[in-house]
């Protein structure tokens, strides 16, 4: 059974960094995509960025190109999403979703529960 | 990059059928068969429902269809039951520079 467990949110200054971590388990991590997606509070939902299986092919919205750095680690079983320069409007759930098939980089497959990110002074 | 067009809240009786739209363009709905729909429930992540325009996961009851025509894409729920109420997001890939996009998000209420 699939499992994605997302940490590291909290509060934080606008300008300063945060990293996010996702757990996963239940699948060959090293084997599938993954990405991060946002959600505002009360609003929709945002695509944040995309990493390959092996770590090699990464794209970001252009909302956060430049601030945002997505890695995974396939010995760990963890994906990361570093966050750099935060922004009010960077405040949000952050998800973690899995690929549906690795074959299949726009669906979102699977979701973890999600990590609350609250930039405020 | 705009968010997909989906009206903002549908409803329906118990047993009936909705659909909900979700508009896009050339660029993104209309030129590629990649739209998904997910329902989310509050406080809840969200779940795959139907992806490439009318593919349902395994697990997913066959009450939820997709469909597509031009540039608009649609999601239908027959047989309404009072769990299908939740918030409803499509989305497609894009040739633009963020290559994926969400709708707006449809809240659909069972009455």
């Amino acid at each position: 059974q699939v499992q994605l467990v997302e940490s590291g949110g909290g509060v934080v200054q606008p300008g300063r960094s945060l990293r996010l971590s996702c757990a996963a388990s239940g699948f060959t991590f090293s084997s599938y995509g993954m990405h991060w997606v946002r959600q505002a509070p009360g609003k929709g939902l945002e695509w944040v960025a995309i990493i390959s299986y092996d770590g090699s092919n990464k794209n970001y919205a252009d909302s956060v190109k430049g601030r945002f750095a997505i890695s995974r680690d396939n010995s760990k079983n963890t994906l990361y999403l570093q966050m750099n320069s935060l922004r009010d409007e960077d405040t949000a759930v952050y998800y973690c979703a899995k690929l549906i098939a690795n074959n299949k980089w726009h669906v979102f497959g699977y979701w973890g529960q999600g990590t609350l990110v609250t930039v405020s002074s | 990059q705009s968010a997909l067009t989906q009206p903002a809240s549908v409803s329906g009786s118990p047993g009936q059928s909705i659909t909900i739209s979700c508009t896009g363009t050339s660029s993104d709905v209309g030129g590629y068969n990649y739209v998904s729909w997910y329902q989310q429930h509050p406080g809840k992540a969200p779940k795959l429902m139907i992806y490439d325009v009318n593919n349902r996961p395994s697990g997913v009851s066959n009450r939820f269809s997709g469909s597509k025509s031009g540039n608009t894409a649609s999601l239908t729920i027959s047989g309404l039951q009072a769990e299908d109420e939740a918030d409803y997001y499509c989305s497609s890939y894009t040739s633009s520079s963020t290559p994926y996009v969400f709708g707006t998000g449809t809240k659909v209420t069972v009455l």
